[in-house]
């Protein structure tokens, strides 16, 4: 059975730094494109950024370039977010999901309970 | 960035129902439209992939069909567990980007 099970989310106030970490288990992490996926409350659903199955590439919604960096372990089977200079607006649940390549793109097939940070004073 | 634009953005049906969404992309996306289903206070799950494979486990009633700008995702019988929010989603280029969502609320 495939699980994602995210943590480190909080309460963390503005300006502030926070990683989040995924651990994967139940698929081969290590031939997965992985990506971070958001919710800010009562909101829809938004792409926060995305690494290649080795983690020679990433690529990251324009919102968060310079402040987020996406990595992976793929020896601990984990996804990692590090966020920095933390803004009301990055307030959101933030999913862990893996990525599986298609004919016809990319799906999000397999998604983890999500962990909500919550940026205040 | 591409824009993906759902219709209806609620929608009340009862069980039975025959229900179709609307996802109307602002340029040509080819075939690389997924959908999902979201539940309150759970994860998205997906129901179609490359706008008409279901996913596996997903029932039958789901179905997805269209290409370039216009897609739809038809339920063909309402069951209770169906009413979500349902959401489109690109995947033809960066930034993957999804419409703003689809309620389905029991008429």
């Amino acid at each position: 059975e495939v699980q994602l099970v995210e943590s480190g989310g909080g309460l963390v106030q503005p300006g502030g730094s926070l990683r989040l970490s995924c651990e994967a288990s139940g698929f081969t992490f290590s031939s997965y494109w992985m990506s971070w996926v958001r919710q800010a409350p009562g909101k829809g659903l938004e792409w926060v950024a995305n690494i290649k199955e080795d983690g020679s590439e990433k690529y990251y919604v324009d919102s968060v370039k310079g402040r987020f960096t996406i990595s992976r372990d793929n020896a601990k089977n984990s996804l990692y977010l590090q966020m920095n200079s933390l803004r009301a607006e990055d307030t959101a649940v933030y999913y862990c999901v893996s990525r599986s390549r298609g004919s016809s793109g990319f799906r999000w097939d397999y998604w983890g309970q999500g962990t909500l940070v919550t940026v205040s004073s | 960035d591409i824009q993906m634009t759902q219709s209806p953005s609620s929608l009340s049906a009862s069980v039975g129902d025959r229900v179709t969404i609307t996802c109307r992309a602002s340029q040509s996306i080819r075939s690389y439209l997924n959908w999902y289903q979201q539940k309150p206070g759970k994860a998205p799950k997906l129901l179609i992939y490359a706008a008409s494979s279901l996913q596996s486990g997903v029932p039958s009633t789901f179905s997805g069909s269209g290409s370039g700008t216009d897609f739809t995702l038809t339920i063909s019988s309402l069951q209770p567990e169906d009413f979500a929010t349902y959401y489109c989603q690109q995947s033809y280029s960066t930034p993957e980007t999804f419409g703003q969502g689809t309620k389905l609320e029991i008429k």
